[in-house]
């Protein structure tokens, strides 16, 4: 079965205080790991997708990285518009589009 | 706009109240799903479609049906609700060989069951 495990549930960061969230899957082949944001009362918003070990993609102040294992959502120099409940999912291959398996989230808190 | 939509935003039932959430997309996108979000628990796959006429549940599908009889459209029905389905209930869609953006989310519905 397709798991996702991310950690810490909850992290609370002063602006500027870099910092990496984990997200850690046992997937039946991997077709793709995905990086969503989400914000209180909206759906989530695409960020990124790994598909191999040692891919690394940016975005301002966000890198993820991926290793056979796990995955890190890096943020750098935090500001407080950054803080968000930040979820992670894989897709596992298929000869369909099989369904995404999602973590139950990091909530991030910036403090200004 | 192109997206998923969803309606209604609110709702508030009694308990074995029936009623459809509706969603609708118009990327032209084979696959739609409907997840639910609680509290400590994530995302949670209710049912998906790979197509029109062709469904199949997820995680949770109980005390929900589903149908596909057009590309755009894929509405949840609560048969009779329950406390227990208070939850907000997100739609997804992406096409049906994957996407590089995995899923387009819609903004949800927020469900309430007393």
């Amino acid at each position: 079965e397709d798991q996702v495990t991310q950690s810490p549930e909850a992290l609370r960061l002063q602006e500027g205080e870099s910092s990496s969230l984990n997200c850690s899957y046992t997937v039946s082949g991997l077709r793709g790991l995905f990086w969503y944001r989400q914000d209180p009362g909206k759906g989530p918003e695409f960020l990124f997708t790994l598909y191999s070990a040692g891919e690394e993609k940016e975005k301002e102040r966000l890198k993820a990285t991926l290793t056979k294992k796990e995955s890190f959502l890096h943020i750098t120099a935090p500001k407080p518009e950054d803080s968000a409940t930040y979820l992670c999912a894989v897709q596992a291959r298929g000869p369909r589009n099989t369904p995404l398996v999602f973590g139950k989230g990091t909530r991030l808190s910036v403090i200004a | 706009n192109a997206g998923v939509t969803q309606t209604p935003k609110f709702q508030v039932l009694k308990t074995g109240q029936s009623m459809t959430l509706q969603c609708a997309q118009d990327m032209n996108h084979e696959y739609m799903s409907w997840y639910r979000q609680d509290p400590g628990m994530g995302l949670r796959l209710i049912h998906y479609s790979v197509g029109a006429g062709i469904t199949d549940q997820g995680e949770v599908p109980n005390g929900y049906n589903v149908s596909r009889s057009t590309t755009e459209d894929f509405p949840l029905r609560l048969l009779s609700a329950a406390p227990s389905q208070t939850s907000v209930y997100f739609c997804a869609s992406s096409g049906l060989l994957g996407s590089n953006y995995g899923y387009t989310f819609g903004s949800g519905t927020r469900l309430t069951v007393v």
